[in-house]
């Protein structure tokens, strides 16, 4: 396990079409969370899992958005009837409850590129 | 509010040269602050990571600083390679929050030969 793993790398989609991304942690992270980049931007908060809990969600995560971790490892982020503004590199990362106040352990994965066209 | 500024915007420098990138932030109460270095297209790498007693951390060619008085950080890159263009991000943490980190929009680094 050398690091988060997201697949796939690219999506190109029609809209209206649904897609989901997954994502897989480094395994001895229990803390998952969603991102999104557009271009020239940082990353946004989309939404966050402890074990396969998900305890927060920003407003950014409409309702056509869905994330799972269902058994707290894995985790998949559906995006339903696909808009335009929905292009984006789609990141996720994992962490491990920070010891002390520097919690290094925060790994962002290579991302998944979304092209709705 | 929780803000995080980065200046330039961009940056081009020669194969060779230094070159120092700012970030300013309003994060309150801060727990740490990140530099993460992000080539096109793919996800963004840790470089340093400060907390709120270290001045300077420094990882090989790369050297962070923190003023945590004033609120500023600086990323000073030496002898640059063309390897090092690549998008820096400014990341700072706030201790309420529990997960969530706020980004500054990057500064995109250009190296040329």
């Amino acid at each position: 396990d050398t690091g988060v793993s997201q697949d796939p790398r690219h999506k190109i989609t029609k809209r209206g079409q649904n897609v989901t991304f997954r994502c897989d942690p480094i395994s001895e992270h229990n803390r998952l969370y969603w991102y999104r980049q557009t271009l020239g931007q940082g990353p946004e908060f989309l939404t966050y899992f402890q074990n396969e809990a998900q305890l927060e969600k920003s407003r950014l995560l409409s309702d056509r958005f869905s994330a799972e971790r269902p058994k707290g490892s894995f985790s998949t982020l559906e995006i339903q009837r696909t808009e335009q503004g929905d292009s984006a590199m789609y990141l996720c990362a994992s962490s491990q409850p920070a010891l002390g106040q520097a919690s290094n352990g925060y790994t962002f994965g290579s991302g998944t590129r979304l092209t709705v066209v | 509010k929780n803000q995080v500024e980065q200046s330039p915007q961009s940056l081009i420098i020669l194969e060779g040269k230094n070159c120092t990138l700012q970030c300013n932030y309003t994060v309150s109460p801060f727990s740490n602050l990140r530099w993460y270095k992000q080539d096109t297209g793919r996800g963004p790498v840790s470089l340093t990571i400060m907390t709120f007693s270290e001045n300077t951390k420094s990882n090989g060619r790369y050297t962070a600083t923190l003023d945590a008085d004033t609120k500023q950080s600086s990323l000073h890159i030496t002898a640059s390679q063309l390897s090092d263009s690549a998008s820096y991000i400014c990341v700072v943490r706030n201790s309420n929050s529990g997960y969530a980190l706020n980004f500054g929009k990057g500064t995109s680094l250009l190296v040329t030969p």
